[in-house]
């Protein structure tokens, strides 16, 4: 059974370039969030993505976006890349549909360094 | 919105003795309550979790209160072990496991 994997590990981008991060859940769920963790701080919620459409978002703008697939993986696409949106970006997934069972467990995070 | 809080920011104690983090939050409505261990470079790993419905719950040498009306609570940890050093993550969410407001952690280190 395989757990949240995410692509890539690493990754190196100059100021103003633009990212894709992908996700694939872990097996049996449906619900992707994704967390951006500055180092030395706790995760900050960004978005998350449900039936192919974002159901909710944190406090994060517009160059942060995503999308979801029928197979539930998910993108994280961030634009014109700033030096402070260098982080560790993770994703975690949940299964909505499972009732009572409210557990989001994380994949092993993209470390994004922007220069 | 929620805001989390989380004290210590670090916390030192000797192998078998036991540590205490505690968190606060803001939102009454909030009903779920997990605790992420994060080693070194490596992804948080849910440790315990509570429910809003439950005061206690524990899990061998793990365990988490909570308390609805002052709105904190705590993880403790008994018996603790070198392979315990790690940061400590509360959070806070509404509507059962929707998104998470963490804490900023807690480094927790173990001596021999």
């Amino acid at each position: 059974d395989a757990g949240v994997t995410q692509s890539p590990t690493h990754l190196i981008k100059t100021r103003g370039q633009q990212v894709t991060l992908r996700c694939s859940p872990k097996s049996g769920h449906d619900t992707v969030s994704w967390y951006q963790q500055a180092l030395g701080q706790g995760p900050q919620f960004i978005f998350q993505y449900y039936e192919e459409e974002e159901r909710q978002r944190g406090n994060f703008p517009d160059r942060f976006s995503g999308h979801q697939f029928p197979n539930y993986s998910s993108e994280l696409n961030v634009n014109a890349l700033l030096l402070g949106d260098s982080a560790l970006y993770l994703c975690a997934s949940r299964a909505r549909t499972s009732g009572l069972v409210y557990e989001q467990y994380f994949g092993p995070g993209t470390r994004l360094t922007v220069t | 919105g929620e805001n989390v809080e989380q004290h210590p920011s670090t916390l030192s104690v000797q192998e078998g003795d036991s540590a205490v983090i505690k968190c606060t939050y803001s939102d009454s409505a909030s009903n779920y309550f997990p605790w992420y261990k994060q080693e070194l470079g490596k992804r948080p790993q849910l440790i315990i979790d509570i429910r809003s419905n439950v005061g206690e719950k524990k899990d061998q040498r793990i365990a988490v209160t909570l308390n609805k009306t002052a709105k904190h609570f705590s993880l403790h940890i008994t018996e603790t072990q070198p392979e315990d050093s790690a940061v400590y993550f509360c959070a806070a969410s509404r509507n059962y496991g929707q998104n998470f407001v963490f804490g900023p952690g807690t480094r927790l280190s173990v001596l021999p």
